[in-house]
């Protein structure tokens, strides 16, 4: 079975501009998550979506907003990218919501550099 | 909000001997607890995780032990090989809340 896929895999911005990131989960997945992870730290938690609907945010800047599409799979945005914003960011997938389904796989990310 | 603290930030082993990596956790209503490793260039990959009803978890060469009184939680590798070398996190969630909340990591270097 195909892991958490992301699109695409290297994006070079420049400051101001907009960057749309693209993540489709494991099959049969529901919910996505989106951190970032900026070199040598751990990642940061930035959305968290279930069916469609935004179940959780992280501390970022309304310039972050993300959307999941009826297939599951989802979309991360970044307006008026700042050099700050250059980070991984990982999309993970998980079946759903319940207790034993904390389990949270992640795709390989995609390397933004904001320039 | 949760906080996780990580430790060492690196931690340098001989082939074959033991490594552990310690994490401490602030928010006491967490209650699942992963740890990830990750490779250059490539996403997080779940190695074992424990939840708070357990103490300890064991999966072949790697074990999970949690202290929910102290708030902490580590990772044990036995019989390390260079495939072990990595960055390995530790993270912490609660409830219904499925949000990850994540130590900074360590570079774990098998020394051959």
């Amino acid at each position: 079975d195909a892991g958490v896929t992301q699109s695409p895999t290297h994006l070079i911005k420049t400051r101001g501009q907009q960057v749309t990131l693209r993540c489709s989960p494991i099959s049969g997945h529901k919910s996505v998550s989106w951190y970032q992870q900026v070199l040598g730290q751990g990642p940061q938690f930035i959305f968290q979506y279930y069916e469609k609907e935004e179940r959780g945010r992280g501390n970022f800047p309304d310039r972050f907003s993300a959307r999941q599409f009826p297939n599951y799979s989802s979309e991360l945005n970044v307006n008026a990218l700042l050099l700050g914003d250059s980070a991984l960011y990982l999309c993970a997938s998980r079946p759903g919501t319940g207790g034993v389904y904390n389990e949270q796989f992640f795709g390989p990310g995609t390397r933004l550099t904001v320039l | 909000g949760e906080n996780v603290e990580q430790h060492p930030s690196t931690l340098s082993v001989q082939e074959g001997d033991s490594a552990v990596i310690k994490c401490t956790y602030s928010d006491s209503a967490s209650n699942y607890f992963p740890w990830y490793k990750q490779e250059l260039g490539k996403g997080p990959q779940l190695i074992i995780d424990i939840r708070s009803n357990v103490g300890e978890k064991k999966d072949q060469r790697i074990a999970v032990t949690l202290n929910k009184t102290a708030k902490h939680f580590s990772l044990h590798i036995t019989e390390t090989q260079p495939e072990d070398s990595a960055v390995y996190f530790c993270a912490a969630s609660r409830g219904s809340n499925y949000q990850l909340i994540w130590g900074a990591g360590t570079k774990l270097i098998i020394k051959p």
